[in-house]
């Protein structure tokens, strides 16, 4: 099944914003919208952010989702040591029958 | 407090068979489509399964298909995945989730002789 489309990795500095990208088609990111998943070595993902672009409660509000016809950003303001982990977006997708997930972004923070 | 809880994982042989559970428990759980989802030591999340809510209709990836059954026991809240015919490039962490709101702790699968 083919997949969503991330960067491989992100490098930024302390305090700075990193935005990270996930692009699809219209039959997953386009029509369904896409969720964020953040996963630290040896740990399960944790949903950082809805389908809609809502943040579940506890979610720091350095984060912020956003989606532009096919592609769907997660952008991390003030960046803190511990956002430094790998970060998959995923969707539905119509067409398929099936989710699909990016490859994952490895975001590192200098 | 949502918590998934899977059970089964384990070393096996290749061509041998596994059978995983995932206990569900703080949610409507026969409310919602569940999904196993893989990942392999050093890889990215893969899809493999999903099972929609009253468990009538299910899909499979290309790479499981034939070998893998997705089921579910509303009643006791748990979600089933019977591996089959396992390969070594099956060995992953088996996750229970619904991809979108809940995942949990995974389960390790190692098949190797």
């Amino acid at each position: 099944q083919a997949g969503l489309t991330q960067p491989p990795s992100v490098s930024k500095g302390l305090r700075q914003t990193a935005t990270l990208t996930c692009t699809g088609n219209s039959n997953n990111v386009g029509n369904e919208g896409a969720g964020w998943l953040q996963q630290h070595q040896g740990h399960p993902p944790k949903v950082l952010s809805y389908r809609d672009n809502s943040r579940p409660s506890g979610i720091s509000e350095r984060l912020s989702a956003s989606r532009s016809g096919n592609t769907a950003s997660l952008t991390i303001t003030g960046l803190q040591p511990e956002d430094e982990a790998d970060y998959y977006c995923s969707a539905w997708d119509s067409g398929l029958n099936a989710v699909v997930f990016g490859g994952g972004t490895k975001l590192t923070v200098l | 407090e949502v918590q998934l809880v899977e059970s089964g994982g384990g070393l096996v042989q290749p061509g041998g068979s596994l059978s995983l559970s995932c206990a569900a428990s703080g949610i409507i759980f026969s409310d919602n489509w569940m999904h196993w989802v893989r990942q392999a030591p050093g890889k990215g999340l893969v899809w493999v399964s999903r099972i929609n809510a009253d468990g009538s209709a299910t899909s499979y990836a290309d790479f499981v298909k034939g070998r893998f059954t997705i089921s579910r026991d509303n009643a006791r809240n748990t979600l089933y995945l019977q591996m089959n015919s396992l390969r070594a490039d099956d060995t992953a962490v088996y996750y229970c989730t619904n991809v979108f709101d809940w995942w949990g702790q995974g389960t390790l699968v190692t098949v190797s002789s």
